[in-house]
């Protein structure tokens, strides 16, 4: 069956510069969520997306944005970025607001 | 074997043995629970999920209790194996975004 596709799988950055995380949802799911996981921690909800639409933000730093776009897929941009950024991201989808599949997730790291 | 609390994060196991996992969630007027299985440097993998008018399901191997009174959740694993072996977190949801609040994982490890 096919699963959530994040890309890159990797990624280095500079401090200051930025990165785009891609999220490509299981077909036909209609909500994105993207979460953040430092080393040792649990996931942290940062937003949703439900039909293209905002639908929920969690502790996102005003320097990160995301968007739903018309094919579902999700992107999450991230500016300014700074040492305590490096961590896994993970977008999972779910098909009306139920069970969350995750990716593989993005294993950013800022130096 | 069995984990308590919140603060034991890891729990060791005899392969074939049951393990019981713990956890307290936070919010009373969450109504969606899910246990999910990490493995390391992977994304968290969907075990089983109860909702709040149920207080347990069944999978395969797999046992989840809800006790809403004191608002913990439990996963029981029946003859573990070694690939069984991962970080284990529950997380809650209440309303209708689909937020997941994920508890802190238990580590199992499962000896041969």
């Amino acid at each position: 069956a096919a699963g959530v596709i994040q890309s890159p799988r990797h990624l280095i950055k500079e401090k200051r510069e930025t990165a785009t995380l891609k999220c490509y949802p299981i077909p036909r799911h209609d909500t994105v969520y993207w979460y953040q996981q430092g080393p040792g921690q649990d996931p942290q909800f940062l937003i949703s997306f439900y039909e293209k639409m905002q639908s929920d933000k969690g502790s996102i730093p005003d320097r990160f944005s995301a968007q739903q776009f018309s094919d579902y897929h999700s992107e999450l941009n991230m500016s300014s970025l700074e040492l305590g950024d490096s961590a896994l991201y993970f977008c999972a989808s779910s098909l009306q607001r139920t069970k969350q599949y995750f990716g593989p997730g993005t294993r950013l790291t800022v130096t | 074997g069995e984990s308590v609390g919140l603060h034991l994060p890891t729990l060791s196991v005899q392969e074939g043995d049951n393990s019981i996992i713990n956890c307290a969630y936070s919010n009373s007027a969450s109504d969606y629970f899910i246990w999910y299985k990490q493995e390391s440097g992977k994304g968290p993998q969907f075990i089983i999920d109860i909702r709040s008018n149920m207080d347990k399901r069944q999978g395969q191997r797999v046992t989840v209790l809800l006790n809403k009174t004191v608002k913990h959740l439990s996963l029981q694993i029946a003859a573990t194996q070694p690939g069984d072996s991962a970080v284990y977190f529950c997380a809650e949801n209440y309303g209708n975004t689909g937020k997941l609040i994920f508890g802190q994982g238990t580590t199992l490890q499962v000896k041969p």
